[in-house]
This record gives structure tokens, C-alpha cells and sequence, in this order.
């Protein structure tokens, strides 16, 4: 069974950091290109950053670059996201997905809620 | 970035109704969307990809149709289980991908 299990959410105060980890079973995660969505309280989906199954070329939004770096450890099947200088606006639920094909998201984890707040 | 919009926002429908949601790209996508269906409190779910393929599994009373800017999304006779919020997702260009906003079904 394909599982994508995100950890490392909290609360944050404003301009602090968190790193997020995703740990992913059931397929072989070398073969497939990753991202994290994230969706605000009762707000719509967000593309964050998305990364390449391979060699490790990254795609952030203009919202976080500079301040978010997407990684991966394809030995450990572990998916990260390194959030720095958290704003309020980044508060949020961030899912750790699966790309598929060109690339739309096949697989969605359960999801982990990042609160940045004072 | 090309930007999507769904329309409408928030539908109100009956059990056994025909319903469409319609999604427009700023800049043609080719056939590059997805739809996607989230209940409260759950992840997102894909129900169809390249615009027009089910997604295994899905019952196939959803149905997607589209190409270039403008896309829909129908559901051919709403079930119970399809009170939910649906989003469509362009990944013609990969930085970034964008969602629609969303739209919700309810009663």
C-alpha cells in the first residue's frame, strides 16, 4: 500500500524555522518526482515546492523562495521541507504528495498543521 | 503563472442531479488538468488526469471534458458520497503548478 506519512508540524512563532519530513513506503520513491501542497484554514491549495525523482532539481512558488528548500534522501525514502523565517501566512496544513505523469498528484499524505503565530 | 478559475464557487444541488463545474486557465494548458475531490478534515483525491481519464477506481459517473483554456468537470447523477469541495489543477507548466479555488457541493 502506497503511504505518505508527514511529521514535524507545531507551532512556530513568527520568523522561526521547521523542518517537515515525510516518510513514503509502498512505491519506488527514486522513480517519481515529489512536492508539498499546503492548504490555509479554510483557504484552497497551495503548490509549495516540488522536487525531481532523480537529480534533484527543485520548483518553489514565489511565495516561499528563499525562505523554503525542498529535499530529498532517496537511500531513506524521506521527503523535507525546510521552512525558514515563517510568517504568518504560512500557517497551514502541509501534504506531502506524490507526482504522477506531467506531473498532477496521484497520492496525498494525511498531512501535518504548521501554526505560526506569537 | 497561469492562474485558474472555478466557477461557480459554491453549487447547491439535489441527490440525482446533473451537475458541472467549470474551470478556466489564463493561458492555454493543452490537456493538462487534473480534478481532484476533497471532503472535510481529508486529504484530496484525484478523480481525473490529462483532462478527460478517470482515475482507477472512481466511479464513472465523473467525467472531465476540455482542452486549451476552458475545462469542466460533470458528475451525472450527484450521490450522496459527492457533497464535497472539488479542485481542478493545471500542470502544463511546472513552476508553479496552480489550483482553481475551489467549488463547493453541497444541498
Amino acid at each position: 500500500e502506497v503511504q505518505l506519512l508527514e511529521s514535524g508540524g507545531g507551532l512556530v512563532q513568527p520568523g522561526g524555522s521547521l523542518r517537515l519530513s515525510c516518510t513514503v513506503s509502498g512505491f519506488s520513491f527514486s522513480d517519481y518526482a515529489m512536492a508539498w501542497v499546503r492548504q490555509a484554514p479554510g483557504k484552497g491549495l497551495e503548490w509549495v515546492p516540488g522536487i525531481s525523482s532523480n537529480d534533484g532539481n527543485t520548483y518553489h512558488a514565489d511565495s516561499v523562495k528563499g525562505r523554503f528548500t525542498i529535499s530529498r534522501d532517496n537511500s531513506k525514502n524521506m521527503l523535507y521541507l525546510q521552512m525558514n523565517g515563517l510568517r504568518a501566512e504560512d500557517t497551514a496544513i502541509y501534504y506531502c504528495v506524490k507526482l504522477r505523469g506531467y506531473f498532477y498528484i496521484d497520492v496525498w499524505g494525511t498531512g501535518t498543521t504548521v501554526t505560526v503565530s506569537s | 503563472d497561469i492562474q485558474m478559475t472555478q466557477s461557480p464557487s459554491t453549487l447547491s444541488a439535489s441527490v440525482g442531479d446533473r451537475v458541472t463545474i467549470t474551470c478556466r486557465a489564463t493561458q492555454s494548458v493543452n490537456t493538462w488538468l487534473a480534478w481532484y475531490q476533497q471532503k472535510p478534515g481529508k486529504a484530496p483525491n484525484l478523480l481525473i488526469y490529462d483532462a478527460s481519464t478517470l482515475e482507477s477506481g472512481v466511479p464513472s459517473r465523473f467525467s472531465g471534458s476540455g482542452s486549451g483554456t476552458e475545462f469542466t468537470l460533470t458528475i451525472s447523477s450527484l450521490q450522496p458520497d459527492d457533497f464535497a469541495t472539488y479542485y481542478c489543477q493545471q500542470y502544463n507548466s511546472y513552476s508553479p503548478l496552480t489550483f482553481g479555488g475551489g467549488t463547493k457541493v453541497e444541498i
